[in-house]
């Protein structure tokens, strides 16, 4: 797996936009950024994934930059149920890759 | 919903005595993971099974076992667990068949070692 980089903690208004980087600049052309976010007391939960394109679900937003060496989870409207531990992780499609877990960043949203 | 199904929840053992934690799923997917994460620290991974291929990280201790008897169910052993074993164990799933790799967790089981 290529490396990660994240900040371990960031905070957040309620309401507002949540914004978690994560750089990856040995990310390989075939590997996918994917996002999990782990809530205290419970296993950790797939959010959101991509390749080059930006991409948008019902939990999140996931911004690529153009050279593919970091990334931005985008949570439009934190509310309280959004504070967890955040994970950013690359890895191929192609073939089997077992999945190892970065630090994370621990976000906190301030009522 | 449950897809993933981790018992017990909670598990107390004692220092030395043998304790297994048990998984199992409803997804039929062909790999299974095992994760052991300490307080305020990441999930660390201790093994998979590819189908029915084990694969062991390098450092996991001989104390930790694993079976899979069939595709649903995935047992993690603790032969004489240690203070230091003391931790949330993680059971996750995964298929390769969409393409779309991501992972599975279960709630987790809790162990307590006195």
């Amino acid at each position: 797996d290529a490396k990660t980089t994240q900040p371990p903690s960031m905070d957040c208004a309620e309401g507002r936009a949540a914004n978690l980087p994560c750089n990856h600049s040995t990310i390989s052309g075939n590997e996918y950024v994917y996002w999990y976010r782990q809530i205290h007391s419970q296993g950790p939960q797939y959010i959101i994934h991509g390749l080059k394109n930006n991409e948008t679900n019902e939990m999140a937003s996931l911004i690529i930059t153009e050279d593919r060496k970091s990334s931005t989870l985008i949570l439009p409207h934190a509310t309280l149920r959004d504070t967890a531990v955040y994970y950013c992780i690359v890895r191929v499609h192609e073939g089997y890759q077992k999945v190892t877990f970065g630090t994370g960043t621990k976000l906190q949203v301030i009522p | 919903d449950a897809m993933v199904i981790q018992n017990p929840r909670y598990q107390v053992t004692q220092f030395g005595k043998p304790v297994t934690l048990s998984c199992s799923q409803t997804l039929n997917h062909n790999v299974m993971y095992w994760y052991q994460q300490k307080s305020s620290q990441a999930p660390k991974l201790l093994f998979h099974y590819y189908d029915k291929d084990f694969n062991n990280e390098a450092d996991t201790p001989d104390n930790f076992q694993s079976r899979r008897p069939n595709t649903s169910f995935c047992f993690l052993d603790i032969r004489s667990p240690g203070l230091g074993d003391a931790a949330m164990y993680l059971c996750a799933t995964s298929s390769q068949s969409t393409g779309i790799e991501k992972l599975f967790f279960g709630s987790g089981t809790q162990l307590s070692v006195l």
